[in-house]
């Protein structure tokens, strides 16, 4: 079935340094959602990318969707402890339709 | 304006016994889907419903598994003859319209004894 792979699984950077993950799939994606999980917590939406070649900012985060669609990425500029998480890619297939999540990428800051 | 409601939060079962977990879609979402996390996992889809109706239940176990979502009432995951390995986190979202946008609930943490 379609995977979505995520890289990489697991990122520790220091407060104030920036950090990248990549949402990649062997397949064109019809949209790409983005998600953050806090330990223990729950998926909280962050945003849906639709266009090909898309970028929207959120703040300190930048999303970006491939020209082709079948890569994603979220990049956050000067990482904040709060931004400690899992950051889930899920692709969205139309409408009311299951996401089929990324394997996820975890997010260590320190000071 | 409340969100997805999930209860219990956690519930401890013994091997052999039943699991109900409980989910409200957020105020005027019809659509509702069930995800499972395994510990340091990502999460899977098992079912999505609608009132009265299963649409999707390709990610739903062939056995012992069962999901429903009555006219009145929230949605129910049931789980019988629970074993070890069904010991997750289970999450319900719901949402509505064309941008399928899915709310969370805090999830419901099942543990196997």
């Amino acid at each position: 079935g379609q995977q979505v792979m995520q890289i990489p699984q697991y990122q520790h950077v220091q407060e104030g340094e920036d950090f990248t993950t990549y949402c990649n799939s062997s397949t064109t994606l019809s949209n790409i959602q983005w998600y953050k999980q806090r330990p223990g917590g729950h998926p909280v939406f962050l945003i849906q990318l639709v266009k090909s070649g898309e970028v929207k900012k959120q703040k300190r985060l930048t999303f970006q969707f491939g020209e082709a669609k079948k890569n994603s990425s979220l990049h956050i500029t000067a990482t904040q402890t709060t931004d400690v998480g899992t950051y889930f890619c899920a692709e969205n297939t139309g409408t009311a339709s299951k996401l089929t999540f990324g394997t996820g990428t975890r997010l260590q800051v320190t000071l | 304006n409340a969100g997805v409601m999930q209860n219990p939060r956690h519930l401890v079962r013994r091997r052999g016994q039943e699991a109900r977990l409980r989910c409200s879609p957020m105020k005027g979402h019809s659509h509702v889907y069930w995800y499972r996390q395994l510990p340091e996992e990502g999460l899977k889809f098992m079912v999505y419903l609608q009132k009265e109706n299963i649409i999707d239940e390709s990610g739903m176990p062939k056995e012992r598994f069962s999901a429903e979502f009555p006219k009145e009432g929230p949605s129910i995951l049931r789980i019988q003859q629970v074993v070890r390995g069904d010991s997750a986190a289970y999450f319900c979202a719901s949402a509505q319209g064309a941008k399928n946008i899915q709310y969370f609930g805090a999830g419901t943490r099942l543990s196997v004894l």
